[in-house]
């Protein structure tokens, strides 16, 4: 048990879809973030949220829209992706959003692929 | 797993052996330092972190070492044990953007009986 649960694990899409990555956090932590782990890619950050906030928004496109409702809920909403948008997306989160004494917990991440 | 066609550099130890997982970073201004480990079907899980005012840090099992002068990070895992086969990942940060942790390409670690 992770302490940050992520749902669904597996989700298959087509381009024209909207789906939604939702992600929850039982640590009582105030910085959530979004991660893009792909095949032959370092992990590379998208989005961070301190108190619901968003502090960061690592270029990523508009077809990735994040909502932080609560500080511990995360969601992901897709749109119109590509097929180069498949990978695994992992939520973490952290007390807050300085990285020392704080570390991030990882979720077990949603394995996404678009067809 | 996750990282299936990610061509990852991977290290075969035997069993009982001990274990060295090296990383090089780049960025000088670099003064905080993770490693975490990544099973199969699971995300990423810390391990021990050091600060750049450290050369030396001992976990349980885990000695991370930290060579500023060649931007070297190494993890030492002793008497290596099959739960420790999995992708290990050292990511840095500094002061001015604490959270933006730059992760590592990572390294396969396979622990044979």
């Amino acid at each position: 048990e992770t302490g940050v649960t992520q749902t669904p694990r597996h989700l298959v899409m087509g381009m024209t879809n909207k789906k939604s990555l939702k992600c929850e956090q039982h640590l009582g932590h105030n910085a959530m973030y979004w991660y893009k782990q792909s095949a032959k890619k370092p992990l590379e950050l998208m989005f961070v949220y301190s108190l619901e906030e968003r502090v960061e928004n690592n270029s990523v496109p508009s077809r990735f829209s994040p909502e932080c409702p609560n500080s511990s809920h995360l969601f992901l909403h897709l749109h119109t992706l590509q097929p180069e948008d498949s990978a695994l997306y992992l939520c973490a989160s952290s007390q807050d959003t300085s990285s020392y004494n704080s570390p991030l917990h990882f979720g077990n991440g949603t394995r996404l692929t678009v067809t | 797993g996750e990282n299936v066609g990610l061509h990852l550099p991977t290290l075969s130890v035997q069993e009982g052996d001990n274990s060295i997982i090296n990383c090089a970073y780049s960025n000088s201004a670099s003064d905080y330092f993770i490693w975490y480990k990544q099973e199969s079907g699971k995300g990423p899980q810390f391990i021990i972190d050091i600060r750049s005012n450290m050369d030396k840090r001992q976990g349980q099992r885990v000695t991370v070492l930290l060579n500023k002068t060649v931007k070297h990070l190494s993890l030492q895992i002793a008497a290596t044990q099959p739960g420790d086969s999995a992708v290990y990942f050292c990511a840095e940060s500094s002061s001015d953007s604490s959270y933006k942790l730059i992760f590592g390409s990572g390294t396969r670690l396979l622990v044979r009986p």
